[in-house]
């Protein structure tokens, strides 16, 4: 168990729907990362915050895609209008500047648009 | 060029054997490093990270380092059958604060 805690875990959707994930990080980290995952792929950078401030953006987050961390705490990934292409799994992830920065993973949320 | 690269495989190794590991990327800046076990449906989970040149050794995993040569290696001794999974590469970049991924490697422990 690394802390991190994200829900919910499975997600099935029809496209054109919106949905929301939430992220739970380990309490004591200020900076929290999203990353989307696909079949034969690495995680691909998505957001990242440092408390409640969005640093940075990568051009994967279409204008569909809004993240959010009110008061530094959990996190928020919502796609709007959901297209196939949205389908993977998404994962939060929180680093431990004690450990060489390590980034340790929640479970992750499957995204399947059908 | 991309920014980590790792063969994607499958390694495919006998039980007890050494699995060997490699990562190269382009990044001269980078300065922490880390390798992920990932099992098929699972999030990526932290086996070790090495910053330093030269190796780093975790029980049966040994990382190595060469900045120089912008290589980092993972090796796996007495391979398990249980350590078949994908091995993901990744690094730091505290300028960015960003962690960049290796596509990931497949390693297959034959029984």
């Amino acid at each position: 168990d690394t802390g991190v805690s994200q829900n919910p875990r499975h997600k099935i959707t029809k496209r054109g729907q919106n949905v929301t994930f939430r992220c739970d990080p380990i309490s004591e980290h200020n900076r929290l990362y999203w990353y989307r995952q696909t079949l034969g792929q690495g995680p691909e950078f998505l957001t990242y915050f440092q408390n409640e401030a969005q640093l940075e953006k990568s051009r994967l987050l279409s204008d569909r895609f809004s993240a959010e961390r009110p008061k530094g705490s959990f996190s928020t990934l919502e796609i709007q209008r959901t297209e196939q292409g949205d389908s993977a799994m998404y994962l939060c992830a929180s680093p431990q500047e004690s450990s060489g920065n390590t980034i340790y993973f929640g479970e992750g949320s499957w995204l399947t648009v059908v | 060029q991309k920014e980590v690269e790792q063969n994607s495989g499958p390694l495919s190794v006998p039980e007890g054997a050494i699995a060997s590991l490699n990562c190269t990327y382009s990044d001269r800046g980078s300065q922490s490093f880390f390798w992920y076990r990932q099992y098929s449906g699972k999030s990526p989970e932290l086996i070790m990270f090495i910053y330093s040149n030269g190796d780093k050794e975790d029980g049966r995993f040994t990382a190595q380092l060469n900045k120089a040569s912008q290589y980092v290696s993972l090796l796996i001794r007495d391979s398990q059958p249980s350590d078949s999974a994908t091995y993901l590469c990744a690094l730091y970049t505290s300028g960015t604060y960003k962690y960049i991924f290796g596509t990931g490697t497949r390693l297959k422990v034959l029984a």
